[in-house]
């Protein structure tokens, strides 16, 4: 499909261990997006990618979360010594450009720590 | 402190009937509010947008509108369908990052 992808859809691991989660945005759009959901709340911001611009980071919650986008497309989230308390539903979306656009969601990789 | 807030956690309607979500903003940098959709294990789905030039948007059975002078905005939904059984996440953006409230829960009862 056209949509945004992300892998794997669920992930189960142990506390410590490190976790890597891809996201593959729509073809020809320029805005990524990350963020998590926890159980009963609300889309948590984590970082945002515009082009070949810097990131904005200044979602993610501590130095253990890192992310990158390679040639402009497919992105990794990295989580490095994973906590239980980084259990989540992590979601990816995409935008055509930053600025007043809606955004695509992929349907999320959902993050279990033992 | 929540800039965006959704403070009905649910709302129960009958089918046929009209269905309002509501949505507050502190923020009045906000000028694009957005409505989305979410059924169990699949991500948001846009719904419909408003830009804060306009008071009122309408695409089929969803109506956004929008009061800036309350700093809110509502969703109806008409008729109402068992279909719509969702969660309905709020957003509002005033640069690149939109902000998200944490959602109603809306059952329609056939």
């Amino acid at each position: 499909g056209a949509g945004v992808s992300q892998s794997p859809s669920n992930k189960v691991t142990e506390k410590g261990k490190d976790v890597e989660l891809r996201c593959d945005p729509i073809s020809g759009h320029t805005a990524l997006y990350w963020y998590r959901q926890s159980l009963g709340q609300g889309l948590e911001f984590l970082i945002y990618f515009q082009g070949n611009s810097a990131p904005d980071k200044s979602g993610l919650p501590s130095d253990r979360f890192s992310a990158e986008r390679t040639g402009g497309s497919v992105s990794t989230l990295t989580i490095q010594r994973t906590q239980q308390e980084d259990s989540a539903v992590y979601l990816c979306a995409s935008s055509l450009t930053a600025h007043n656009q809606p955004q695509h969601f992929g349907d999320g990789t959902r993050l279990s720590i033992l | 402190d929540q800039q965006v807030k959704q403070n009905s956690p649910s709302l129960s309607v009958q089918e046929g009937r009209i269905s309002i979500l509501n949505c507050d903003y502190t923020n009045s940098m906000f000028d694009y509010f957005l409505w989305y959709k979410k059924y169990p294990a699949e991500g948001p789905t846009f719904l419909i947008s408003i830009s804060s030039i306009k008071d009122k948007n309408e695409d089929g059975r969803f109506t956004v509108f929008l009061n800036k002078s309350a700093k809110h905005l509502s969703l109806h939904i008409v008729p109402s369908q068992p279909g719509d059984s969702a969660v309905y996440f709020c957003a509002a953006s005033g640069s690149y990052i939109p902000t998200f409230g944490r959602g109603t829960s809306l059952i329609v009862h056939p």
